[in-house]
Protein backbone atom coordinates (compact mmCIF):
# COMPACT_ATOMS: atom_id res chain seq x y z
CA UNK A 1 0.00 0.00 0.00
CA UNK A 2 0.75 3.68 -0.28
CA UNK A 3 3.66 4.81 2.09
CA UNK A 4 3.02 8.64 3.38
CA UNK A 5 5.44 10.45 5.63
CA UNK A 6 4.42 14.22 7.53
CA UNK A 7 6.98 16.21 9.04
CA UNK A 8 7.20 18.17 11.49
CA UNK A 9 5.43 15.76 14.63
CA UNK A 10 5.12 19.33 16.38
CA UNK A 11 4.74 22.57 15.64
CA UNK A 12 4.52 25.47 17.86
CA UNK A 13 3.95 29.21 16.33
CA UNK A 14 3.05 32.64 17.71
CA UNK A 15 -0.86 33.54 17.34
CA UNK A 16 -1.21 35.16 13.95
CA UNK A 17 1.54 33.71 12.06
CA UNK A 18 1.43 31.08 9.53
CA UNK A 19 2.09 27.46 9.72
CA UNK A 20 3.18 24.57 7.24
CA UNK A 21 2.62 20.71 7.09
CA UNK A 22 4.33 18.76 4.52
CA UNK A 23 3.79 15.21 3.69
CA UNK A 24 5.37 13.03 0.84
CA UNK A 25 3.95 9.49 -0.59
CA UNK A 26 5.48 7.04 -2.66
CA UNK A 27 2.59 5.94 -5.04
CA UNK A 28 2.68 8.07 -8.39
CA UNK A 29 -0.87 6.33 -8.89
CA UNK A 30 -2.44 8.44 -6.10
CA UNK A 31 -4.99 11.15 -7.15
CA UNK A 32 -6.25 12.15 -3.94
CA UNK A 33 -5.04 14.20 -0.97
CA UNK A 34 -7.33 14.88 1.94
CA UNK A 35 -6.22 16.60 5.54
CA UNK A 36 -7.98 15.96 8.83
CA UNK A 37 -7.87 18.56 11.61
CA UNK A 38 -8.28 16.37 15.06
CA UNK A 39 -9.22 17.88 18.80
CA UNK A 40 -8.56 16.03 21.72
CA UNK A 41 -10.93 13.48 22.43
CA UNK A 42 -13.00 14.17 19.30
CA UNK A 43 -13.15 12.52 15.76
CA UNK A 44 -10.72 13.76 12.76
CA UNK A 45 -12.67 16.21 10.80
CA UNK A 46 -11.90 16.84 6.85
CA UNK A 47 -10.73 20.22 6.74
CA UNK A 48 -9.29 20.13 2.66
CA UNK A 49 -8.18 18.31 0.14
CA UNK A 50 -6.90 18.32 -3.10
CA UNK A 51 -7.25 15.90 -6.15
CA UNK A 52 -4.36 15.12 -8.69
CA UNK A 53 -5.80 17.51 -11.28
CA UNK A 54 -5.44 21.27 -9.38
CA UNK A 55 -1.85 22.53 -7.88
CA UNK A 56 -3.13 24.25 -4.92
CA UNK A 57 -6.57 24.79 -3.15
CA UNK A 58 -7.86 27.49 -0.74
CA UNK A 59 -10.58 27.51 2.00
CA UNK A 60 -10.40 31.18 3.83
CA UNK A 61 -7.42 30.51 5.86
CA UNK A 62 -6.24 27.32 4.86
CA UNK A 63 -4.61 26.33 1.52
CA UNK A 64 -3.36 22.93 0.19
CA UNK A 65 -0.55 22.72 -2.35
CA UNK A 66 0.40 19.78 -4.24
CA UNK A 67 3.70 18.85 -6.44
CA UNK A 68 3.09 15.84 -8.36
CA UNK A 69 6.51 15.28 -9.71
CA UNK A 70 8.33 15.47 -6.00
CA UNK A 71 5.31 13.55 -4.67
CA UNK A 72 4.52 16.09 -1.72
CA UNK A 73 1.98 18.09 -0.97
CA UNK A 74 1.20 21.02 1.92
CA UNK A 75 -0.93 22.62 3.96
CA UNK A 76 -0.53 25.84 5.16
CA UNK A 77 -2.63 27.88 7.73
CA UNK A 78 -2.17 31.57 8.20
CA UNK A 79 -3.21 33.80 10.84
CA UNK A 80 -3.40 30.58 13.39
CA UNK A 81 -5.64 31.97 16.12
CA UNK A 82 -5.76 29.70 19.36
CA UNK A 83 -8.72 27.03 17.72
CA UNK A 84 -5.86 25.91 15.63
CA UNK A 85 -4.19 23.76 18.08
CA UNK A 86 -5.00 20.23 17.33
CA UNK A 87 -3.32 17.18 15.45
CA UNK A 88 -3.44 17.31 11.91
CA UNK A 89 -2.94 14.53 9.84
CA UNK A 90 -2.50 14.17 5.81
CA UNK A 91 -3.58 11.17 3.78
CA UNK A 92 -3.61 9.36 0.61
CA UNK A 93 -5.60 6.51 -1.09
CA UNK A 94 -4.32 3.04 -0.03
CA UNK A 95 -4.20 1.65 -2.80
CA UNK A 96 -3.20 4.35 -5.15
CA UNK A 97 -6.87 5.59 -5.77
CA UNK A 98 -9.99 3.53 -7.39
CA UNK A 99 -11.43 2.61 -4.06
CA UNK A 100 -11.51 4.17 -0.68
CA UNK A 101 -9.57 3.61 2.31
CA UNK A 102 -6.64 5.93 3.11
CA UNK A 103 -3.08 5.80 4.54
CA UNK A 104 -2.30 8.67 6.93
CA UNK A 105 0.35 10.10 8.00
CA UNK A 106 1.87 10.51 11.61
CA UNK A 107 0.08 13.36 12.44
CA UNK A 108 1.75 17.05 13.22
CA UNK A 109 0.73 18.26 16.85
CA UNK A 110 -0.09 22.19 15.89
CA UNK A 111 0.27 24.67 19.05
CA UNK A 112 -0.73 28.12 19.00
CA UNK A 113 1.38 30.17 21.43
CA UNK A 114 -0.74 33.29 22.54
CA UNK B 1 -28.48 15.14 7.40
CA UNK B 2 -27.25 13.19 10.42
CA UNK B 3 -23.53 12.02 10.89
CA UNK B 4 -21.74 9.20 10.70
CA UNK B 5 -22.78 7.00 13.97
CA UNK B 6 -20.51 4.48 15.87
CA UNK B 7 -22.24 1.43 18.69
CA UNK B 8 -20.97 0.57 21.24
CA UNK B 9 -18.84 4.14 22.40
CA UNK B 10 -16.75 2.48 24.68
CA UNK B 11 -16.18 -1.34 25.48
CA UNK B 12 -14.14 -3.32 27.80
CA UNK B 13 -13.09 -6.78 27.01
CA UNK B 14 -10.80 -9.48 28.66
CA UNK B 15 -8.05 -11.62 26.26
CA UNK B 16 -8.84 -14.22 24.33
CA UNK B 17 -13.06 -12.84 23.94
CA UNK B 18 -14.32 -11.46 20.51
CA UNK B 19 -15.58 -8.25 19.81
CA UNK B 20 -18.41 -6.93 17.28
CA UNK B 21 -18.81 -3.02 16.46
CA UNK B 22 -21.19 -1.33 14.16
CA UNK B 23 -21.14 1.89 12.24
CA UNK B 24 -24.31 3.72 10.36
CA UNK B 25 -23.32 5.88 7.36
CA UNK B 26 -24.17 8.76 6.60
CA UNK B 27 -27.64 8.43 4.34
CA UNK B 28 -26.59 7.78 1.09
CA UNK B 29 -22.90 7.39 1.56
CA UNK B 30 -22.28 3.19 0.29
CA UNK B 31 -18.82 2.83 1.12
CA UNK B 32 -17.29 2.17 5.01
CA UNK B 33 -13.86 2.46 5.89
CA UNK B 34 -12.52 1.19 9.08
CA UNK B 35 -9.49 2.44 11.08
CA UNK B 36 -7.81 1.80 13.75
CA UNK B 37 -5.72 4.55 16.30
CA UNK B 38 -3.40 4.25 18.59
CA UNK B 39 -0.59 6.44 20.08
CA UNK B 40 2.73 4.30 18.97
CA UNK B 41 0.99 3.45 15.29
CA UNK B 42 -1.26 6.62 14.42
CA UNK B 43 -4.27 5.76 12.15
CA UNK B 44 -4.20 2.59 10.54
CA UNK B 45 -6.66 1.10 7.39
CA UNK B 46 -8.14 -1.76 8.21
CA UNK B 47 -10.50 -2.79 5.86
CA UNK B 48 -13.35 -0.73 3.06
CA UNK B 49 -16.73 -2.26 2.14
CA UNK B 50 -19.30 -0.60 -0.98
CA UNK B 51 -22.24 -1.95 -1.97
CA UNK B 52 -21.57 -5.06 0.69
CA UNK B 53 -18.06 -6.03 -1.12
CA UNK B 54 -14.95 -5.55 0.36
CA UNK B 55 -12.60 -3.82 -1.67
CA UNK B 56 -9.89 -2.81 -0.20
CA UNK B 57 -7.89 -4.54 2.83
CA UNK B 58 -4.88 -3.09 5.01
CA UNK B 59 -2.01 -4.91 6.85
CA UNK B 60 -3.89 -6.88 9.88
CA UNK B 61 -3.96 -10.40 10.77
CA UNK B 62 -7.06 -12.37 10.10
CA UNK B 63 -8.31 -11.79 13.32
CA UNK B 64 -9.83 -8.63 12.25
CA UNK B 65 -12.64 -8.71 9.96
CA UNK B 66 -16.01 -6.88 8.28
CA UNK B 67 -19.21 -7.18 6.97
CA UNK B 68 -21.54 -4.26 5.09
CA UNK B 69 -25.47 -5.03 5.11
CA UNK B 70 -27.16 -4.07 1.99
CA UNK B 71 -28.68 -0.90 3.99
CA UNK B 72 -24.52 0.02 4.18
CA UNK B 73 -24.26 -0.38 7.86
CA UNK B 74 -21.05 -2.12 8.61
CA UNK B 75 -19.92 -4.31 11.48
CA UNK B 76 -16.31 -5.38 12.65
CA UNK B 77 -15.66 -8.21 14.38
CA UNK B 78 -12.09 -8.97 16.22
CA UNK B 79 -11.99 -12.50 17.63
CA UNK B 80 -9.51 -14.17 20.31
CA UNK B 81 -8.84 -10.57 21.47
CA UNK B 82 -5.17 -9.56 22.26
CA UNK B 83 -3.76 -6.69 25.04
CA UNK B 84 -2.36 -4.89 21.73
CA UNK B 85 -5.72 -4.48 20.05
CA UNK B 86 -6.90 -1.84 22.71
CA UNK B 87 -7.36 1.10 20.59
CA UNK B 88 -9.71 3.69 19.39
CA UNK B 89 -11.67 1.99 16.57
CA UNK B 90 -12.96 4.91 13.73
CA UNK B 91 -15.53 3.83 10.45
CA UNK B 92 -15.77 6.68 7.83
CA UNK B 93 -18.11 6.63 5.34
CA UNK B 94 -18.56 8.27 1.77
CA UNK B 95 -19.92 8.06 -1.70
CA UNK B 96 -16.71 5.90 -2.77
CA UNK B 97 -15.26 8.70 -4.02
CA UNK B 98 -12.19 9.16 -1.92
CA UNK B 99 -14.07 11.79 0.25
CA UNK B 100 -14.87 10.41 3.63
CA UNK B 101 -15.99 11.91 7.09
CA UNK B 102 -15.36 9.85 10.32
CA UNK B 103 -17.52 8.37 12.99
CA UNK B 104 -17.18 9.19 16.87
CA UNK B 105 -15.23 5.91 17.42
CA UNK B 106 -15.79 2.84 19.73
CA UNK B 107 -12.83 2.72 22.00
CA UNK B 108 -11.96 -0.91 22.76
CA UNK B 109 -9.97 -2.06 26.06
CA UNK B 110 -8.49 -5.57 26.18
CA UNK B 111 -7.59 -6.48 29.48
Amino acid sequence: GENVEQHPSTLSVQEGDSAVIKCTYSDSASNYFPWYKQELGKRPQLIIDIRSNVGEKKDQRIAVTLNKTAKHFSLHITETQPEDSAVYFCAAPYSGGGADGLTFGKGTHLIIQP
Amino acid sequence: KAGVTQTPRYLIKTRGQQVTLSCSPISGHRSVSWYQQTPGQGLQFLFEYFSETQRNKGNFPGRFSGRQFSNSRSEMNVSTLELGDSALYLCASGRGQETQYFGPGTRLLVL
